[in-house]
């Protein structure tokens, strides 16, 4: 198993520039999380999919952030344009549901990370 | 959304002593406690975790406890070692347990 997959692990880019990150869940997990992590606001939820459908995005900060995705092994974070205040760790994680609604979802594994720097 | 407050920021012991790890969270509905440990550089990754129809649970040196009456739950690593330096993130399920609200972290030094 090759876990969750991220990509780029790092980006560099001006501020005004558009900026794609990529996320593949573990096969199998029907839950996927995106999460930005800063020194100030530490981990925080942006928008969680269940199915491929959007659950919740109300963690996504402006609506310069957008997310998608199409299908069951594919998302993306875009945020365009980006400015300097969105650099931090970006962190995709996915779990899987426990079948049993009292017990909610099963462990979440978190990808590598994107670091972003906006210049 | 709901909080979760983690305490202390940072937390420095000697090697073989205990170290606690204390949070407490406000969604009465929460009922899944995860506890992730994240080495600098690299991704957060779960150690420990403990469900609300559960007081205690225990795996080798870690251990991690609930209150749900107080709404608060805590982490014990006994017989600390150098490698447990790291930072710990304590989170508790949003609602129905589809999400985490994380807390800040704590930043563990085990010095030799």
């Amino acid at each position: 198993d090759a876990g969750v997959i991220q990509s780029p692990r790092h980006e560099v880019t001006e501020m005004g520039q558009e900026v794609t990150l990529r996320c593949k869940p573990i096969s199998g997990h029907d839950y996927l999380f995106w999460y930005r992590q800063t020194m100030m606001r530490g981990l925080e939820l942006l928008i969680y999919f269940n199915n491929n459908v959007p659950i919740d995005d109300s963690g996504m900060p402006e609506d310069r952030f957008s997310a998608k995705m199409p299908n069951a092994s594919f998302s993306t974070l875009k945020i365009q344009p980006s400015e300097p205040r969105d650099s931090a760790v970006y962190f995709c994680a996915s779990s899987s549901w426990r079948g049993i609604a009292s017990l909610g979802t099963d462990t979440q594994y978190f990808g590598p990370g994107t670091r972003l720097t906006v210049l | 959304g709901e909080n979760v407050e983690q305490h202390p920021s940072t937390l420095s012991v000697q090697e073989g002593d205990s170290a606690v790890i204390k949070c407490t969270y406000s969604d009465s509905a929460s009922n899944y406690f995860p506890w992730y440990k994240q080495e600098l550089g690299k991704r957060p990754q779960l150690i420990i975790d403990i469900r609300s129809n559960v007081g205690e649970k225990k795996d080798q040196r870690i251990a991690v406890t609930l209150n749900k009456t107080a709404k608060h739950f805590s982490l014990h690593i006994t017989e600390t070692q150098p490698e447990d330096s790291a930072v710990y993130f304590c989170a508790a399920s949003i609602n129905s347990g589809y999400a985490l609200n994380f807390g800040k972290g704590t930043s563990l030094l085990v010095t030799p």
